[in-house]
Order: C-alpha cells, then sequence, then structure tokens
C-alpha cells in the first residue's frame, strides 16, 4: 500500500526555472520529510516540517506542511544543476518508529 | 555530527554465502532502521530496532537477519539471498519518537 503519492514523477527543466513537488496522502501523520538522495547513495534529510500549515525555507527550497497534515509541497526557486536528484517525502506515524517514504521525484536541471 | 556509517560500500555474494552488513552511529540514537531500495524506487522498510529490541519486522524472509548487538550497532546478516534481493541497503536511526531519522551511504550488495 502506498500511503504517500508524489508528483510528478520525472521532471526536467532548464537551469533558473521554477518547480513545485508535490506529496499527498489520505493519512495524517505526525510529521513530514523531504530528503534529497543522489545515484548509489543515502537519502539527505532537507528539511522537517510537523505543524499544520508550517512554512520552511531553506535558500532557495521552500516546504509546505498542509494544514490537515496529510500533504505537503516542495518548491524551488530558480533550479541549479546541482539541485539534480531524487526527491523523496516520507510521513511518520503517530505512536511508532515507522515512517512511510513517497514514489519520489527524480528531478533533473538541465544547464 | 549526525553521522551513520555502513560497511562495506559495496558487497557480491553467491547465493550460498554468509555475509553481514554493518551499520554504526555514535548520535545516541536508540532507534536503528534497516531499509532495502530497488533502483528507481523509495526505500522499503525491512526492521526497526528501539532500544536495542526487534520492534517491527515488516514480513521480511528469514534469509534476512537483523542484529543489534549494542546503542550504537546494527547488524544484517545474509544468508542463501536470491538474485532479486541485489539492491541498495540502507541504515537509519533516530531519537525514539523522534521527527527525523538520518541515513547511512548504503550497501550496494549484488547477489549472483
Amino acid at each position: 500500500t502506498q500511503l504517500l503519492e508524489q508528483s510528478p514523477q520525472f521532471l526536467s527543466i532548464q537551469e533558473g526555472e521554477n518547480l513545485t513537488v508535490y506529496c499527498n496522502s489520505s493519512s495524517v501523520f505526525s510529521s513530514l520529510q523531504w530528503y534529497r538522495q543522489e545515484p548509489g547513495e543515502g537519502p539527505v534529510l532537507l528539511v522537517t516540517v510537523v505543524t499544520g500549515g508550517e512554512v520552511k525555507k531553506l535558500k532557495r527550497l521552500t516546504f509546505q506542511f498542509g494544514d490537515a497534515r496529510k500533504d505537503s509541497s516542495l518548491h524551488i526557486t530558480a533550479a541549479q544543476t546541482g539541485d539534480t536528484g531524487l526527491y523523496l517525502c516520507a510521513g511518520k506515524e503517530y505512536n511508532f518508529n515507522k515512517f512511510y517514504f513517497g514514489s519520489g521525484t527524480k528531478l533533473n536541471v538541465k544547464p | 555530527d549526525t553521522e551513520v556509517t555502513q560497511t562495506p560500500k559495496h558487497l557480491v555474494m553467491g547465493m550460498t554465502n554468509k555475509k553481514s552488513l554493518k551499520c554504526e552511529q555514535h548520535m545516541g540514537h536508540r532507534a536503528m532502521y534497516w531499509y532495502k531500495q530497488k533502483a528507481k524506487k523509495p526505500p522499503e522498510l525491512m526492521f526497526v530496532y528501539s532500544y536495542e529490541k526487534l520492534s517491527i519486522n515488516e514480513s521480511v524472509p528469514s534469509r534476512f537477519s537483523p542484529e543489534c548487538p549494542n546503542s550504537s550497532l546494527l547488524n544484517l546478516h545474509l544468508h542463501a539471498l536470491q538474485p532479486e534481493d541485489s539492491a541498495l541497503y540502507l541504515c537509519a536511526s533516530s531519537q525514539v519518537g523522534s521527527y527525523e531519522q538520518y541515513f547511512g551511504p548504503g550497501t550496494r550488495l549484488t547477489v549472483t
């Protein structure tokens, strides 16, 4: 059962463009994390959002947690080639040390 | 320091071999995880240890045997694997009940 759906699955854009990745679920999570992963490496934690409606900014990246704590978005402004990678969202269950991963968004930023 | 280390980086093993993957963290985390990741797919949870006790086993075949000898170490013992078990095996750790987990670089396993 895929609890978290990400869209789009693939995204190929030119350097300098903006983009948004979505992470949606019918389940409520205690928190939601965003990771970036490069081929053959482990996911690197970018941000954790905890409060419904929360917005966090990390340089050119803006993360939002939905009011109902079921969905999240990642917006990148003026994408750079170094942003290329697999972006994963993961939701944490209440009361359990268990994280559910989204299906992933493969981003390619072309020079 | 948010480092989780994993050894080896790469492993090639035959279907009759026995091998082990190792994971270590020194962040004082008391929850540790094993995930399996196939190419172009998200990580799939295999096992969770909380306070050195197995708390979650996601119906993983018995040819994978986890072990948590102390609060810093996590092992995954492998025996009689199949070629379809070839994947990137990721270890992660977190504080129990924490919102964040941190991943190691993974072990790329190939079963021949």
